[in-house]
């Protein structure tokens, strides 16, 4: 089954404790990237990848980094989590950046809480 | 920068009604994509139809059609026949297709409920 994967569902942690959030797809896509979802703002972009060991900032990097070194994982880290940080994340993939036809599948969300 | 808008941050309906829901968008691009999302208590993202600007005529997807003008860039989605199974938060997307970001904008979402 095509799927984009992300670990852990939930999480509680403490302010400034390094955390992963791992992202992977079984699909083979180039493009992945990471989005953050607060209420009133939507879903905002944090960083992508459109292929291996190539990675970009999306509209809100900030406390944030990636990491690509293979082409299905794209984990999120956190170097030093503030509450700012407390939000819905989500992993998504697609095919190609270069396609016509693109469609991003998501992964089912991870739930972070910073105290 | 492209922007996405959606007005209405919630809106019921009794179970087989139709509902639409409203987005505009604000880009200078001619070529680009829309979206909508359904995001249900789940909080899976799940794509329910798409539309290529280069397209005159209107996406459907079942019981899901949207009505694209682009000229007043809007983009409503109609749910006909609506559902209990319907209900979730529903978010308009735009994308600008290119050889770099295929970044999602996102609306900020309308809290659909089908009333039983």
């Amino acid at each position: 089954e095509a799927q984009v994967t992300q670990n852990p569902r939930y999480l509680i942690t403490v302010t400034g404790k390094k955390l992963t959030v791992t992202c992977s797809q079984n699909m083979n896509h180039e493009y992945m990237s990471w989005y953050r979802q607060d209420p009133g703002l939507g879903l905002r972009q944090i960083y992508y990848s459109m292929n291996v060991e190539v990675t970009d900032k999306g509209d809100v990097p900030e406390g944030y980094k990636v990491s690509r070194k293979e082409k299905r994982n794209f984990p999120l880290i956190l170097e030093s989590p503030s509450p700012n940080q407390t939000s819905l994340y989500f992993c998504a993939s697609s095919l190609n950046p270069r396609g016509l036809r693109t469609e991003a599948f998501f992964g089912q969300g991870t739930r972070l809480t910073v105290v | 920068a492209q922007t996405v808008t959606q007005s209405q941050p919630e809106m019921s309906v009794q179970e087989a009604e139709t509902v639409t829901l409203s987005c505009t968008y604000d880009t200078s691009e001619n070529n680009y994509y829309l979206f909508w999302y359904k995001q249900p208590p789940s909080r899976q993202m799940i794509l329910v139809i798409r539309q290529e600007a280069y397209k005159q005529q209107n996406a459907t997807e079942n019981r899901f059609s949207v009505n694209f003008q682009k000229a007043a860039k809007s983009f409503s989605l109609k749910i006909s026949d609506s559902q209990l199974g319907d209900t979730a938060m529903y978010f308009c997307a735009f994308m600008r297709p290119n050889f770099g970001n295929e970044k999602l904008t996102f609306g900020t979402g309308t809290r659909l409920t089908i009333i039983p």
